[in-house]
């Protein structure tokens, strides 16, 4: 498969606990994005890196949200001290240009 | 910051008849507009999109018009068939703002 990749697709954790997520891109795409998405809802805007550059953050991005892309491939996202808010669907994106983001299928949050 | 509105939140169509959602924008910089398909737990996934300097693009049985002037877009669908049935989300994105925004969705079900 040649799609963007999510690892791990779901994960429970307990209010309080650090949680890491990864993103692998599609080969070859320099732009990488990641969204939030809960119930009923459109994805929200994160973070984007182009290469391994953080170039946008959301307001979203609170000080407990940090992500990383150290070699301009894969990247991370981590969330410390997770609160029961922060459960929902986390989403990554990439693309070759400034336009066609193709997603992957999400790691799932569950907070307790 | 950009806000996108969709309408209608639900759509419900008897096979073989057309559907059409539109969106609105408020920022007159945006000026790249995707739709996304997301079936239930899956990922969304670009159907067609249209960039500012285009009014109407259509691939087979999807089309989506632009009128910068009014800042609005539609997706138009026509002879609906049952697995078009899915939440259809409209986004905007401008050359200052790599990031996606997503209207609300609109959930389309097409009835056998």
């Amino acid at each position: 498969d040649t799609g963007v990749s999510q690892d791990p697709r779901h994960k429970i954790t307990k209010r309080g606990q650090n949680v890491t997520f990864r993103c692998d891109p599609i080969s070859e795409h320099n732009r990488l994005y990641w969204y939030r998405q809960t119930l009923g809802q459109g994805p929200e805007f994160l973070t984007y890196f182009q290469n391994e550059a953080q170039l946008e953050k959301s307001r979203l991005l609170s000080d407990r949200f940090s992500a990383e892309r150290p070699k301009g491939s894969f990247s991370t996202l981590e969330i410390q001290r997770t609160e029961q808010g922060d459960s929902a669907m986390y989403l990554c994106a990439s693309s070759l240009d400034a336009t066609k983001q193709f997603f992957g299928p999400g790691t799932r949050l569950t907070v307790l | 910051g950009e806000n996108v509105e969709q309408h209608p939140s639900t759509l419900s169509v008897q096979e073989g008849d057309s559907a059409v959602i539109k969106c609105t924008y408020s920022d007159s910089a945006s000026n790249y507009f995707p739709w996304y398909k997301q079936e239930l737990g899956k990922r969304p996934q670009l159907i067609i999109d249209i960039r500012s300097n285009v009014g109407e693009k259509k691939d087979q049985r999807i089309a989506v018009t632009l009128n910068k002037t009014a800042k609005h877009f539609s997706l138009h669908i026509t002879e609906t068939q049952p697995e078009d049935s899915a939440v259809y989300f409209c986004a905007a994105s401008g050359t200052g703002r790599r990031a996606l925004t997503f209207g609300s969705g609109t959930r389309l079900q097409v009835q056998p």
